[in-house]
């Protein structure tokens, strides 16, 4: 089945204290990219990668960091969480051509930081 | 600065009547778009999109219209029904970041009641 895979899809963590969000895709997909939720603001992207070791910032990266060293796997980064950060996030893959833009989620990642 | 608006944030629409959702924006430079609907607890699903070079692309109870003077775009669903209650975002991308940037509204939660 073709999917996009995160992990964990809820977490709650103090300020500070490093985590990852894992990304994993099955479809064989060039381009992946983050986005997270937040109410009133719908979503927005945090980075994007086209490629393997190709990554871009996307609207809000600030305190993200993202890698691509397998085509597969996109993890998100928090080096230091701050409550600002608790949202729901979602990764998100898309095969080419590229102007189809659709996109395929994950179930999402909600994160809550204390 | 939202580049792409969903000024309603509910709608509520009988079943068997039609649902239209609205979307406005800002950047000339977007010409491709697309609608995407979420349930809750599940990642967004791409439902259908359309060119600037068209001003209509349907697709089934989907239809959606494109009027590029105006900035403005807007999904017809008909005739409604109860499984379409869910949360329906406006997104758009342009030719000139490869379509690697996609900009979506804030939603807009319909509610099909039997």
């Amino acid at each position: 089945e073709a999917q996009v895979t995160q992990n964990p899809r809820y977490l709650i963590t103090v300020t500070g204290k490093k985590l990852t969000v894992t990304c994993s895709q099955n479809m064989n997909h060039e381009y992946m990219s983050w986005y997270r939720q937040d109410p009133g603001l719908g979503l927005r992207q945090i980075y994007y990668s086209m490629n393997v070791e190709v990554t871009d910032k996307g609207d809000v990266p600030e305190g993200y960091k993202v890698s691509r060293k397998e085509k597969r796997n996109f993890p998100l980064i928090l080096e230091s969480p701050s409550p600002n950060q608790t949202s729901l996030y979602f990764c998100a893959s898309r095969g080419q051509p590229a102007n189809t833009g659709e996109l395929f989620f994950g179930e999402g990642s909600r994160l809550t930081v204390l | 600065d939202q580049q792409v608006k969903q000024n309603s944030p509910s709608l509520s629409v009988q079943e068997g009547r039609i649902s239209i959702l609205n979307c406005d924006y800002t950047n000339s430079m977007f010409d491709y778009f697309l609608w995407y609907k979420k349930y809750p607890a599940e990642g967004p699903t791409f439902l259908i999109s359309i060119s600037s070079i068209k001003d209509k692309n349907e697709d089934g109870r989907f239809t959606v219209f494109l009027n590029k003077s105006a900035k403005h775009l807007s999904l017809h669903i008909v005739p409604s029904q109860p499984g379409d209650s869910a949360v329906y975002f406006c997104a758009a991308s342009a030719r000139n970041t490869g379509f690697q940037k996609l900009v979506f509204g804030t939603g807009t939660r319909l509610l099909v009641s039997p």
